[in-house]
């Protein structure tokens, strides 16, 4: 099977700009959970997704948003880019019946 | 509030030295313990599950086991290939899709 795909693999955007990232989640896998990965917080939990429902939420601003389609393809969305939002943006899936989690190899976005 | 605490910070081993990473945690109903291995640059790759205390698991020169308070993941005779930072993380009570992980031990094995 394919693993966990992300898109774009790496992006640069200005402070105030908006942005989307996209993952492609494990065939067969229906959750999707997104975390954020920067050297000085680790890796943080932003929100899961399972049949196009949002299950659960992290403690982040509402600029952090997020979706997912019927496909189980998953998209999240920040507004109003902060410098603090530079970070590596790791997407991952399970099965509704695993608790484990398998990653994707993120989309590292800088924002200037 | 659930914690995940990851000591050492940093490891350095000669090839072949064997030691241990641990991984003590506070958590309200413990669903699940994950290692997960993570090289620069790239997304955490998924080692094991422990689910309850006594349970241990092996991989390669990878072993992991689980108490009650903390979790280990012994890394025997290892090779300069082992070299990368090694996350812990739980999922706990009701939080669906929330791995909660610790901060990582990074490991470099030299020749």
């Amino acid at each position: 099977k394919a693993g966990v795909t992300q898109t774009p693999r790496y992006l640069i955007k200005t402070r105030g700009q908006q942005v989307t990232l996209s993952c492609s989640p494990i065939s067969g896998h229906r959750s999707v959970s997104w975390y954020q990965q920067t050297p000085g917080q680790g890796l943080q939990f932003l929100f899961e997704y399972f049949s196009e429902t949002q299950r659960n939420k992290g403690n982040f601003p509402g600029r952090f948003s997020g979706r997912q389609f019927s496909n189980s393809r998953s998209e999240m969305n920040v507004s109003t880019l902060e410098l603090g939002d530079s970070a590596l943006y790791l997407c991952a899936s399970r099965e509704g019946r695993s608790y484990e989690q398998y990653f994707g190899p993120g989309t590292r976005l800088t924002v200037t | 509030e659930d914690q995940v605490t990851q000591s050492p910070e940093a490891l350095r081993l000669q090839e072949g030295e064997s030691s241990s990473l641990n991984c003590s945690y506070t958590v309200s109903g413990l669903r699940g313990l994950f290692w997960y291995r993570q090289d620069p640059g790239k997304g955490p790759e998924f080692l094991f599950t422990l689910y309850s205390a006594g349970e241990e698991k092996e991989k390669e020169r990878l072993k992991a086991t689980l108490t009650k308070k903390e979790s280990f993941l012994h890394i025997t005779a290892p090779k300069p290939e082992d070299s990368a930072t090694y996350l812990c993380a739980v999922q706990a009570g009701d939080s669906w899709g929330k791995l909660q992980f610790g901060a990582g031990t990074q490991v470099v094995v030299t020749p």
